[in-house]
């Protein structure tokens, strides 16, 4: 158990709709990280978070996604107005120090499916 | 812009046998972290092995073991003495001083009794 926790697990979505991911790292994870893995595929890096600031955004990440990570603590990721390609599962990962040698703690996904 | 590759989408091994999956990568830097993580079906993905660039010697972490070729630009994993628990998705990642984690493709390992 890495100590990283994500919901929903599962979420099946009608394309237009919004949908958001939270994301739930333990409290020494002062960074957080979120990914993007589809089927068969690496995990492509979406955007991540120093406590509260978001410090990186990946050009993958559209203006339809947003992220947010109040307090450093949880943190959410939002789709609005989903389309098809969004279908994926969708990484969250912790870790501590500000070692960029730190090992990266990763939650079990919530798969997203738009149908 | 930096890359992983990892040539072999698939691999398979007889339980107790050793297996080598292969990751290439492409870096300017000279100081950098490259990771093995393995992502079992339906699990979380987990850290197997660490090697600093900088170092010479390659890392080890019980049965796994790394061959890091600098020059070269190569990072293969050996996994010696195959348990059926080491099937899983393997992923060779790579992190230069920006904290983003670059994964390759993956590569399926299938471990046969």
């Amino acid at each position: 158990d890495t100590g990283v926790s994500q919901n929903p697990r599962h979420k099946i979505t009608k394309r237009g709709q919004n949908v958001t991911f939270r994301c739930d790292p333990i409290s020494e994870h002062n960074r957080l990280y979120w990914y993007r893995q589809t089927l068969g595929q690496g995990p492509e890096f979406l955007t991540y978070f120093q406590n509260e600031a978001q410090l990186e955004k990946s050009r993958l990440l559209s203006d339809r996604f947003s992220a947010e990570r109040p307090k450093g603590s949880f943190s959410t990721l939002e789709i609005q107005r989903t389309e098809q390609g969004d279908s994926a599962m969708y990484l969250c990962a912790g870790s501590i120090g500000l070692r960029y040698t730190g090992e990266l703690f990763f939650g079990e996904g919530s798969r997203l499916t738009v149908l | 812009a930096q890359t992983v590759t990892q040539s072999q989408p698939e691999m398979s091994v007889q339980e107790a046998e050793t297996v080598t999956l292969s990751c290439t990568y492409d870096t300017s830097e000279s100081d950098y972290y490259l990771f093995w993580y393995k992502q079992p079906p339906s699990r979380q993905m987990i850290l197997v092995i660490r090697q600093e660039a900088y170092k010479q010697q390659n890392a080890t972490e019980n049965r796994f073991s790394v061959n890091f070729q600098k020059a070269a630009k190569s990072f293969s994993l050996k996994i010696s003495d195959s348990q059926l628990g080491d099937a899983a998705m393997y992923f060779c990642a790579y992190r230069f001083s920006g904290s983003r984690l670059t994964f390759g493709e993956g590569t399926q390992l299938t471990v046969n009794p």
